[in-house]
Formats: C-alpha cells, structure tokens, sequence
C-alpha cells in the first residue's frame, strides 16, 4: 500500500521561510504525479493552493510555490503570515488511477 | 458559485448502509468527474473514490472497494456514495469535491458519519 509521508509539523518565524515535502514510501516524486497542495484550517473545507507540481490556484498568494525537490515535491512559504497556521497536505496521482492524500503537516507561526 | 452539499450522514450500527448525497450547482456537473474524500476528526484527508463524467468508470481506494459504490445522477445534478458493511473505521467527515487537471478545486462542507453500536 503507497504511503505518502510529509512532516508532521512545522515551526515558522512571521516573515519566515519554511519549505514542506510530500514523498512515496517507496520510490520517487516526479511531476507525472500531478502533485497538488491543499491548506486546511479546523472545521474548514480544504483549499487549493497549488496543482500540477507548481500551478498556483486563483487568488493564492505568490508567497506560496509548489517544486519538485530531489525525490519529493514541495510547497515553499516565503514570508510567512500568521494566517498562514494551518494544516496542509500534499495528494498524489498513481498510474492505477486511485490518488492518495498524504499524512499532513501542521504549520506554526510563530 | 459552485456549490456542492453533502447529505445523507448519521449514525449507524457495524455492518449497516448509508447512502450519502451530494448536490451540485453553479456550475455544469455532467463535464466534471466528481469525487469522494473522507476525514476522520482531527486527522488525515483520505481519497475515497471517484467517477468520470458519464458514470462508466469508478475507481476506490483498496480500503472500501467492494463495500462502497460510487454513482451519480446527470438529470438531477447529484452526486452518490452508497456506505455498505459498514466499520467503526469509516467514522469520518465525508466531503465530495470536484477535480479537473488533478486539482481538487471545489468541495463541500462535509457529512458526518459515525458507525457504532
């Protein structure tokens, strides 16, 4: 079964920058994976920041940015705000045709 | 504005249904694939199933394939997730949400399910 592993939490400076990862338990991260990145705050509906490895979503701050970086993909804060602590997960499209969501990172700004 | 609402959520016994709803509006429902993602509170998004835009194809994530089926109505603009054999591990919100160029650009605001005896 594909694990897509992210880091469970995350600390940030205002102003910071901070960069998640979103990677396979086995294998590696590649555009053909359409990664996407999505930020959710409690009891909220997710929301789109980035698809596509590094297409940002309608009126998404420029301070968010979606890479592929060595074998992972990777949303990069620049400048964080303090609106920006939330909860944020990365999902992956498999060949099977199935996607898989990963375990999520908690973003704190502090 | 797109909108999509869940319906259909509640609480049921272990091996009971449940067929959850999700109406769609704002936008033209029968050019989208539609899918279905579940969360349990205060943990994890997990990608359910979903269905291309005529409904001749489903796919679902191993944990509820050949419990759970995946349909929907073009003529009423509705979305189906009908919840067989039902676990105390499928307690969770259960979203629906649009997806076009792997983007899942639009959701719902979610039914609880919550599966106990």
């Amino acid at each position: 079964q594909t694990v897509v592993t992210q880091e469970p939490s995350f600390s940030v400076s205002p102003g910071g920058t901070v960069t998640l990862t979103c990677g396979l338990s086995s294998g590696s991260v590649s555009t053909s994976y359409y990664p996407s990145w999505y930020q959710q705050t409690p009891g909220q509906a997710p929301r789109t920041l980035i698809y596509s490895t590094n297409t940002r979503s309608s009126g998404v701050p420029d301070r968010f940015s979606g890479s592929i970086l060595g074998n992972k993909a990777a949303l990069t804060i620049t400048g964080a705000q303090a609106d920006d602590e939330s909860d944020y997960y990365c999902v992956l499209y498999m060949s099977s045709g199935i996607y898989v969501f990963g375990t999520g990172t908690k973003v704190t700004v502090l | 504005e797109v909108q999509l609402v869940e319906s259909g959520g509640g609480l049921v016994q272990p091996g009971g249904s449940l067929r959850l709803s999700c109406a769609a509006s704002g936008f033209t429902f029968r050019n989208y694939w539609m899918h279905w993602v579940r969360q349990v509170p205060g943990k994890g998004l997990v990608w359910v199933s979903r269905i291309d835009t005529d409904g001749s194809y489903t796919s679902y994530a191993d944990s509820v394939k050949g419990r759970f089926t995946i349909s929907r109505d073009n003529a009423k603009n509705t979305l189906y997730l009908q919840l067989n054999s039902l676990r105390a591990e499928d307690t969770a919100v259960y979203y629906c949400a649009t997806v076009a160029t792997h983007n899942f650009d639009n959701w719902g605001q979610g039914t609880l399910v919550t599966v106990s005896s």
